[in-house]
């Protein structure tokens, strides 16, 4: 099945502890990017990727980091996670930046 | 800067009624626009994509029509269900980025059996 799996679901961690959320697609897109979810501000785009070893900034990018080393991984990188970044985030793809764009299932991430 | 707003914010109606959901936005230079489905706790999912030369898309019960000239698209469902029940969010790719996203807050649907 053609699919955008992100892991983990389910997150509370604590403030300052490194975190990654993975981020994997099987339909061997080249555009990968992340978006944050939050109630009254809807979505925006933290990262994305034309293809590998090429990322750049979103929207609100601060406090994040990505890496594209392989076509198929995007992971998102929170070196020392803050609180103002409990949300919901999402991983979508797609061939490329003018097609249908498919979503992960969402990761809820919560910091204490 | 490209915004996107969605009106109404919450809708319901009574299974069976036609309905439209309106999406404008600020800027008419887009590459193209997209409509998605999101489910409580889920991840969205792509409805209908329209292209900037394209005019309307349509996909079983549903119609999305885009007028780039004065910033509008509308999603029409005909003879709505229940399960047609979930936020419906519409999203512009502006012409010239790499592929941002800009979405609306969504319009929260509820049909009621």
């Amino acid at each position: 099945e053609a699919q955008v799996t992100q892991n983990p679901r389910y997150l509370i961690t604590v403030t300052g502890k490194k975190l990654t959320v993975t981020c994997s697609q099987n339909m061997n897109h080249e555009y990968m990017s992340w978006y944050r979810q939050d109630p009254g501000l809807g979505l925006r785009q933290i990262y994305y990727s034309m293809n590998v070893e090429v990322t750049d900034k979103g929207d609100v990018p601060e406090g994040y980091k990505v890496s594209r080393k392989e076509k198929r991984n995007f992971p998102l990188i929170l070196e020392s996670p803050s609180p103002n970044q409990t949300s919901l985030y999402f991983c979508a793809s797609s061939p490329d930046r003018g097609r249908v764009y498919t979503f992960g299932s969402g990761t809820r991430l919560t910091v204490v | 800067k490209q915004e996107v707003t969605q009106i109404p914010a919450a809708l319901s109606v009574p299974e069976g009624e036609n309905l439209v959901l309106n999406c404008s936005f600020t800027d008419s230079a887009i590459y193209n626009l997209q409509w998605f489905r999101q489910d409580p706790g889920k991840g969205l999912t792509s409805l209908l994509l329209i292209q900037s030369s394209q005019r309307e898309q349509t996909s079983g019960r549903l119609n999305a029509s885009l007028d780039k000239s004065s910033g509008r698209s509308t999603l029409y469902i005909a003879a709505s269900q229940p399960g047609d029940s979930a936020t419906y969010l519409c999203a512009v790719n502006p012409g010239g980025s790499q592929g941002n996203l800009i979405f609306g807050k969504g319009t929260k649907l509820s049909v009621k059996p």
